[in-house]
């Protein structure tokens, strides 16, 4: 375990459902980061968040909706998806922004039907 | 643009035998890179990062190396076991200490017993 979990680890929701994804990191980190990872892609990074602020929207569409409450959660807050959102999404902390050695979480398996 | 690039996408290799994967990026000008090692259905774990002065970084059975001037790093796994099987990223930092992680699409291993 690298302490970061994720819930909940498997998720299908349709185009007009709304649901959230959780990440808790236990590790004193102060840098949370949410990726995602689509079949045949190289992993994409979607929003970076350092001492609960965000430094990186990498022009994440704005039916993803990020929220970090402190440093040791991260949430994602999912609203009218497209089926081509189906993907992995992990979440990963570092104790510094950008340069220290990231943990991942198992991450949470999306279906949009 | 800034890409990372790793060749073969699958690899399949009998226990015991020495094996290299691949990674190469356009452009040299790299903070550092990581290795990852992704297990079906679950996240990240690191496995080596080699800060751009290095030349290598080894952990057990791993060694990685670097070499920037080509665009390159070499992963090499010894004496590769079952347990090994797994899809191993290569991830770069650009653009100083607040440059994000580019990740390559993985080397999907698999060592047969």
């Amino acid at each position: 375990e690298t302490g970061v979990t994720q819930t909940p680890r498997h998720l299908v929701m349709g185009m007009t459902n709304k649901k959230s994804l959780k990440c808790e990191q236990h590790l004193g980190h102060n840098a949370m980061y949410w990726y995602k990872q689509s079949a045949k892609k190289p992993l994409e990074l979607m929003f970076v968040y350092n001492f609960k602020e965000q430094t990186e929207n990498n022009s994440v569409p704005s039916r993803f909706s990020p929220e970090c409450p402190n440093s040791s959660h991260l949430f994602l807050h999912l609203h009218t998806l497209q089926p081509e959102d189906s993907a992995l999404y992990l979440c990963a902390s570092s104790q510094g922004e950008y340069t220290d050695t990231q943990y991942f979480g198992p991450g949470t398996r999306l279906t949009v039907l | 643009k800034q890409e990372v690039t790793q060749i073969p996408a699958a690899l399949s290799v009998p226990e015991g035998e020495n094996l290299v994967l691949n990674c190469s990026f356009t452009d040299s000008a790299i903070y550092n890179l990581q290795w990852f090692r992704q297990d079906p259905g679950k996240g990240l774990t690191s496995l080596l990062l080699i800060q751009s002065s290095q030349r290598e970084q080894t952990s057990g059975r791993l060694n990685a190396s670097l070499d920037k001037s080509s665009g390159r790093s070499t992963l090499y796994i010894a004496a590769s076991q079952p347990g090994d099987s797994a899809t191993y990223l290569c991830a770069v930092r650009y653009g100083g200490s607040q440059g994000n992680l580019i990740f390559g699409k993985g080397t999907k291993l698999s060592v047969k017993p």
